[in-house]
């Protein structure tokens, strides 16, 4: 199985600031990356798949980079409706596999 | 506008059965496959199985495999999670998502399993 691992496990940050989440396999999934943002007691919500291409509806704030094992999802600058908990997840091979998450919160 | 709905969860006791469904409209229900996703109390997200929009081909976790089976019924744009032998770590929420990049979710449905 493809293991994702994400990196830091949470991080404080200030509205306005650009903010960059780490996002590794343990083996080349080429870009088959999506990235989710999930906030408390609601479903999680897709932001980008093929590690760069921008969910329809998706403010252009978010962005994604990376190919075959290190990823990155940036946010330019951080809004208070950005704070939430975000997931990776490889999609090349089965068992699809998410990554532990990365929980944004105010400092 | 795509939407899902899912239904079928409560509470069940160990060893149980259930059966979860997934109302999808909004796209060309057949022309996707539809994953189960679920998150444990607190936790993160697990994927849990994968369906063709065809139905030919299916895929589980090594966590669910021989337990649950995920199944479509393409003429009435839903799709099933039969779930067996159930177990208390098994209790979550599950979601059904779109297509293998889940672009689209649903609210989901709690499950509990508990004597």
């Amino acid at each position: 199985d493809i293991q994702m691992t994400q990196s830091p496990s949470s991080l404080s940050a200030s509205v306005g600031d650009r903010v960059n989440i780490t996002c590794r396999a343990s083996q080349d999934i080429s870009n088959y990356l999506a990235w989710f943002q999930q906030k408390p007691g609601k479903a999680p919500k897709s932001l980008i798949y093929a590690a760069s291409s921008l969910q329809s509806g998706v403010p252009s704030k978010f962005s994604g980079s990376g190919s075959g094992t290190d990823f990155t999802l940036t946010i330019s600058s951080l809004q208070p409706e950005d704070f939430a908990t975000y997931y990776c997840q490889q999609y090349r091979t089965y068992p699809l596999t998410f990554g532990p998450g990365t929980k944004v919160d105010i400092k | 506008e795509v939407q899902l709905v899912e239904s079928g969860g409560r509470l069940v006791q160990p060893g149980g059965s259930l059966r979860l469904s997934c109302t999808a409209s909004g796209f060309t229900f057949v022309s996707f496959a539809m994953n189960w996703v679920r998150q444990a109390p607190g936790k993160g997200l697990e994927w849990v199985s994968l369906i063709s929009g065809s139905a030919g081909e299916t895929f589980y976790a090594d966590s669910v495999k021989g337990r649950f089976t995920i199944s479509r019924d393409n003429s009435k744009n839903t799709l099933y999670l039969q779930m067996n032998s159930l177990r208390a770590e098994d209790t979550a929420v599950y979601y059904c998502t779109k297509r293998g990049y889940s672009d689209s979710w649903g609210q989901g449905t709690l499950v509990t399993v508990s004597s």
